[in-house]
């Protein structure tokens, strides 16, 4: 079955602390993977679009990398306006149009 | 450049009623999908529309049923509402067979359920 795992749940960080979040995916051939920023009460604001293995796509302070079993979301000196959740999804290869989501990490960063 | 909208953003309803939400896809865009997510938890696909027609269908009941207008406006009806149905629906477009079949969330319709 396909699925998305993120870790960690929560993350807090100083301002200016870089650190990872981790999504692993399990697809049955990969179409794309998806970084999306959720602010509290608001709808997903799509960030990067991954297709293959050693892709990398970076915005800002943000670098997303995709191997064959994982992706990273790399932040470096996060700022506190960088706090929200950030969700993972995945496509699959094979006659479907859904993504799917991983329950996302909660990013909060202290200035 | 328009976005996705959604109509309206938080409404209240009362335990066996029936709810319509509404959707504008972003500007250029003819695909509309529609998800839940529960507090707490990532978006859950509900179903796809294209060309007016329901082009997948994710594993929520008969209850829950869509339409999609000739404009790719699109409609997301829930009957004999439940307590559990109370969550954000989110509406996402889509251009079909381009931008990587990258989708674009609205802000969000809030249900509460009573």
């Amino acid at each position: 079955e396909d699925q998305v795992t993120q870790s960690p749940e929560a993350l807090r960080l100083q301002e200016g602390e870089s650190s990872s979040l981790n999504c692993s995916y399990t697809v049955s051939g990969l179409r794309g993977l998806f970084w999306y920023r959720q602010d509290p009460g608001k709808g997903p604001e799509f960030l990067f679009t991954l297709y293959s293995a050693g892709e990398e796509k970076e915005k800002e302070r943000l670098k997303a990398t995709l191997t064959k079993k994982e992706s990273f979301l790399h932040i470096t000196a996060p700022k506190p306006e960088d706090s929200a959740t950030y969700l993972c999804a995945v496509q699959a290869l094979a006659g479907t149009y859904k993504y799917i989501f991983g329950t996302g990490t909660r990013l909060k960063v202290l200035a | 450049d328009a976005g996705v909208t959604q109509s309206p953003t938080h409404l209240i309803k009362t335990r066996g009623q029936q709810v319509t939400l509404r959707c504008s896809p972003k500007s250029g865009h003819d695909t509309v999908s529609w998800y839940q997510q529960a507090l707490g938890q990532g978006p859950q696909f509900i179903f796809q529309y294209y060309e007016e027609e329901e082009r997948q269908r994710g594993n929520f009941p008969d209850r829950f049923s869509g339409h999609q207008f000739p404009n790719y406006s699109s409609e997301l009806n829930v009957n004999a509402l439940l307590l559990g149905d109370s969550a954000l629906y989110l509406c996402a477009s889509s251009l079909a067979g381009r931008e990587g079949n990258t989708i674009y969330f609205g802000e969000g319709s809030w249900l509460t359920v009573v």
